[in-house]
């Protein structure tokens, strides 16, 4: 049974850099049937993508994090991070990780089938 | 972006009710449509996937439909645990979008 566990300072200071780290466990990072995402939620608020990688390395990030975003994989270790960097108020929210999961029916479908219980973050001075 | 638009924001029902959600894409995603069960203080769970498959586990009264840029997600006689905020999410393309949210509250 694969688990998903994100860790990492619960208070970062306004410029900061936000650093998580996602340890999964139960089965191998670095399968070809899955890729790594990170998603945030707004207290009372929706969720919101923020990037994606592949075991390759390769990565996507929403436009939206104007380039403050870098999510990087350690397959040695079995986690991949995320770095979010001059933070803000606005950057406050419960930060979720999950494994994206690819499934055919007629077509390749992808979906965020295993997610991890989330952390919250505030941005503070 | 492909926005995403969530139908109502919320609603109250009563046990065993058939409840609809519809979800509104700003362009054609084909059947790539996902539906998310969330409860307070907990992750998101996957519900359904490719607009109208049901993820192994869970209960067979939900189900999906639609194609192109409208979509349902539907509960039928409507449990306790239901109670919860719903959200569809898109895997057209990239950046990922999901819809703002249905909650679903008890009448």
């Amino acid at each position: 049974q694969v688990q998903l566990q994100e860790s990492g300072p619960g208070l970062v200071k306004p410029s900061q850099t936000l650093s998580l780290t996602c340890s999964v466990s139960g089965g191998p990072i670095n399968s070809r049937t899955y890729y790594w995402s990170w998603v945030r939620q707004p207290a009372g608020k929706g969720l919101e993508w923020i990037g994606r990688i592949f075991a390759s390395g390769t990565t996507n990030y929403s436009p939206s994090l104007t380039g403050r975003a870098t999510i990087s994989v350690d397959t040695s270790r079995n986690q991949f991070s995320l770095n979010l960097t001059s933070v803000t108020a606005a950057d406050t929210a419960v930060y979720y990780c999950a494994r994206v999961v690819q499934r055919y029916t007629t077509a390749w479908h992808y979906a965020l089938d295993i997610w991890g219980p989330g952390t919250m973050v505030r941005v503070s001075s | 972006d492909i926005q995403m638009t969530q139908s109502p924001s919320s609603l109250s029902a009563s046990i065993g009710d058939r409840v609809t959600v519809i979800c509104r894409a700003s362009e054609n995603i084909n059947n790539r449509l996902n539906w998310y069960q969330q409860k307070p203080g907990k992750a998101p769970k996957l519900l359904i996937y490719a607009a109208s498959t049901l993820q192994s586990g869970v209960p067979s009264r939900f189900s999906g439909g639609g194609s192109g840029t409208d979509f349902t997600l539907s509960i039928r006689t409507l449990q306790p645990e239901d109670f919860a905020t719903y959200y569809c999410q898109q895997s057209s393309s990239i950046p990922l979008t999901f819809g703002g949210g249905t909650k679903v509250e008890i009448k």
